[in-house]
């Protein structure tokens, strides 16, 4: 397994349309993350999976955004009618846990949005 | 939530030299880790340390749990060790979420 990936890497898109970005974790690992992640900022926690389950949304996470992970493995999220100020990285990782530690978070290597 | 705060936010060196970064935090936590965010923006595991020390390479890192500091340590630097270092903490009550600082920015002049 080579990590965590992630796709695609770079989009460009028009304000007002739909995005969607892929991620595939580690093989093993049961937890899944995104954060997002400004010009000169540290990133921001987005939300996550354990297995299929989505356990934790963040304020950010607007009505526009949506992720998923039918099967507790890959995992999509989603952005529609998107606007300038979801311009940014976003970044998918991963862990193996099972308590209520996060466990050591394997990032990829990311998806740069930019809106028009 | 938890506030991570890094020093300095800017470091310029030359190659050799050694450095010492630092990560205060507000809150006790379970995890520390620290990463390096390489020019393609992919942030590169350093170390996972929720308390101790550990070393790798010219690297080295020791998290002081009860002070809520973390320092890491670069030795004899080299210009591939440019970029931004970020410290992430994690609270274990709020599950999945690590908190990040601002990071320190590196530069390493041949």
């Amino acid at each position: 397994d080579t990590g965590v990936s992630q796709d695609p890497r770079h989009k460009i898109t028009k304000r007002g349309q739909n995005v969607t970005f892929r991620c595939d974790p580690i093989s093993e690992h049961n937890r899944l993350y995104w954060y997002r992640q400004t010009l000169g900022q540290g990133p921001e926690f987005l939300t996550y999976f354990q297995n299929e389950a989505q356990l934790e949304k963040s304020r950010l996470l607007s009505d526009r955004f949506s992720a998923e992970r039918p099967k507790g493995s890959f995992s999509t999220l989603e952005i529609q009618r998107t606007e300038q100020g979801d311009s940014a990285m976003y970044l998918c990782a991963s862990s193996l846990s099972w308590d209520t530690n996060t466990g050591e978070l394997f990032f990829g290597e990311g998806s740069r949005l930019t809106v028009l | 939530g938890i506030q991570v705060e890094q020093s300095p936010p800017d470091l310029i060196l030359q190659e050799g030299a050694n450095s010492t970064l630092r990560c205060n935090f507000s809150d006790s936590v379970n995890n520390l880790q620290w990463f390096h965010q390489n020019p393609w923006g992919q942030l590169i595991n350093l170390f996972y340390i929720p308390s101790g020390t550990k070393q790798n390479g010219r690297l080295s890192a020791t998290t002081v749990a009860t002070e809520r500091y973390s320092l890491l340590y670069i030795s004899s630097s080299q210009t591939t060790d440019s970029g931004v270092y970020f410290c992430a903490v994690d609270r274990g009550s709020t599950l999945g979420r690590l908190y990040f600082g601002r990071g320190t920015q590196l530069t390493v002049w041949p």
